[in-house]
């Protein structure tokens, strides 16, 4: 198993211009989850999705637009990039059966930057 | 979920236990202690989690006081690839999917 895959590891966008960062599984795992992380800031959760076609807002989601169509993809759309969205970000995903562990498993993130 | 506290960095010799405290004293009877590295640059790994018994894998050990205000998560043989920013993270099993990571503990294993 590949676990989870984010594209691509590296962007350099301009102001005002569109991307979308990959993300998928092939855990089957229902949860999804897009973060941030920032210099001394954390993880910062900025939208997850608990199963196909279900999406909702984390605690920082201005800017970002998600859609799940699949179980095994959730991609992250910059409709208008900003400087302030120069971020790392990370995908991760959890099964949601019973006896699972709840354990979040991460992919090797995306770096961002905006000029 | 519950606050964290850690400290902010430790360090280790390399091939001695590395003990990473953590405080948790406002935790509820049905949130799970769970901890989490990152190493530089990569996503954050899962390592090991625990209700109120000790708990060992092929990673760690998880040491749970028993009013369960506190744990210690011990890496019995540290290696200079255990250097990492570890996080300790309370929440229930099958909760909200936010992960509260806060800033974690820098641990910086010497040789």
């Amino acid at each position: 198993n590949a676990g989870v895959t984010q594209t691509p590891k590296f962007q350099v966008l301009k102001t005002g211009q569109s991307m979308t960062l990959q993300c998928a599984q092939d855990m089957n795992h229902e949860y999804m989850s897009w973060y941030r992380q920032d210099p001394g800031m954390g993880l910062r959760l900025i939208h997850y999705s608990v199963g196909a076609g279900i999406t909702d807002q984390g605690e920082v989601p201005n800017g970002y637009n998600v859609s799940r169509s699949t179980t095994e993809d959730f991609p992250l759309r910059l409709l208008s990039a900003a400087p302030s969205q120069t971020s790392v970000y990370f995908c991760a995903s959890r099964p949601h059966r019973e006896g699972s562990k709840n354990i979040q498993y991460f992919g090797a993130g995306t770096r961002l930057s905006v000029l | 979920d519950a606050k964290t506290t850690q400290p902010p960095s430790m360090d280790c010799a390399e091939g001695r236990a590395a003990n990473l405290p953590c405080n948790h004293s406002t935790i509820s009877g049905n949130e799970y202690v769970y901890w989490y590295r990152q190493i530089h640059s990569q996503g954050p790994q899962y390592i090991i989690h625990g209700l109120k018994n000790n708990e060992t894998n092929e990673m760690a050990s998880l040491i749970i006081t028993e009013d369960r205000k506190s744990s210690t998560l011990i890496l019995p043989h540290a290696t200079l690839r255990d250097t990492a920013v570890y996080y300790c993270i309370v929440r229930v099993q099958g909760g909200s999917e936010k992960l509260v990571f806060g800033k974690g503990t820098k641990l910086t294993v010497n040789p």
